[in-house]
């Protein structure tokens, strides 16, 4: 079983367009994250959630709203797409949000295209 | 702010032999964690250790270690017996126990090539 699964892998759009990435955890940790990885594969996280509530976030534009259901999942929604948005996007979770010295558990990302 | 440098953009060792990865941050903490994160072409980040800056002994896990040079605010990554496996992008990361896992800072990765 995949602890941290994101759907879709690959995600090829236009311009203007609004998606949804989805992402599940089963390991039964408390925190989950979105980070995004642009081309020169740097890593910035985005956003945190700790038992449903939003923690951080990090200058992201408002056309990005994570969404969280349960505490196993946490979905990212992304409105009037940017070609500036085309990355490679990692849902991940940790037990705790204030463990800082904790394992980061990752997903296997999502490559988004936007045309 | 907690910056993390990794000044190596590409490595590449032959199969089998050892390689060094470098790492300094910058911090006005005494008190963090360091961690190296690998992703291999699967793209999929996993962690491949972790050291706490209050612990003068350096991590060790199998084939990886760390030298830590708390002083010098650097901490690279040691692979022995380097293997086909270990080809991946490393990335260096930083976390304050004061902030959490929120503000786990990366650095910009290297790219590490295995030589047969």
């Amino acid at each position: 079983d995949t602890a941290v699964s994101q759907t879709p892998k690959y995600l090829v759009t236009q311009m203007g367009n609004d998606k949804s990435i989805k992402c599940e955890q089963n390991l039964g940790h408390d925190t989950m994250y979105w980070y995004k990885q642009d081309s020169k594969k740097f890593l910035k996280i985005m956003f945190s959630y700790n038992n449903k509530e939003l923690i951080i976030n990090e200058t992201v534009p408002n056309r990005f709203s994570p969404k969280s259901p349960d505490k196993a999942h946490l979905n990212l929604h992304i409105n009037s797409l940017e070609l500036g948005d085309s990355a490679v996007y990692f849902c991940a979770s940790s037990p705790q949000l204030t463990g800082a010295g904790e394992k980061l558990f990752f997903g296997s990302g999502t490559q988004l295209s936007v045309l | 702010a907690q910056t993390v440098t990794q000044s190596q953009p590409e490595m590449s060792v032959q199969e089998a032999e050892t390689v060094t990865l470098s790492c300094t941050y910058d911090t006005s903490e005494s008190d963090y964690y360091l961690f190296w994160y690998k992703q291999p072409p699967s793209r999929q980040m996993i962690l491949v250790i972790r050291q706490e800056a209050y612990k003068q002994q350096n991590a060790t896990e199998n084939r990886f270690s760390v030298n830590f040079q708390k002083a010098a605010k650097s901490f690279s990554l040691k692979i022995s017996d380097s293997q086909l496996g270990d080809a991946a992008m490393y990335f260096c990361a930083y976390s304050s126990p004061n902030f959490g896992n929120e503000k786990l800072t990366f650095g910009t990765g290297t790219r590490l090539t295995i030589i047969p």
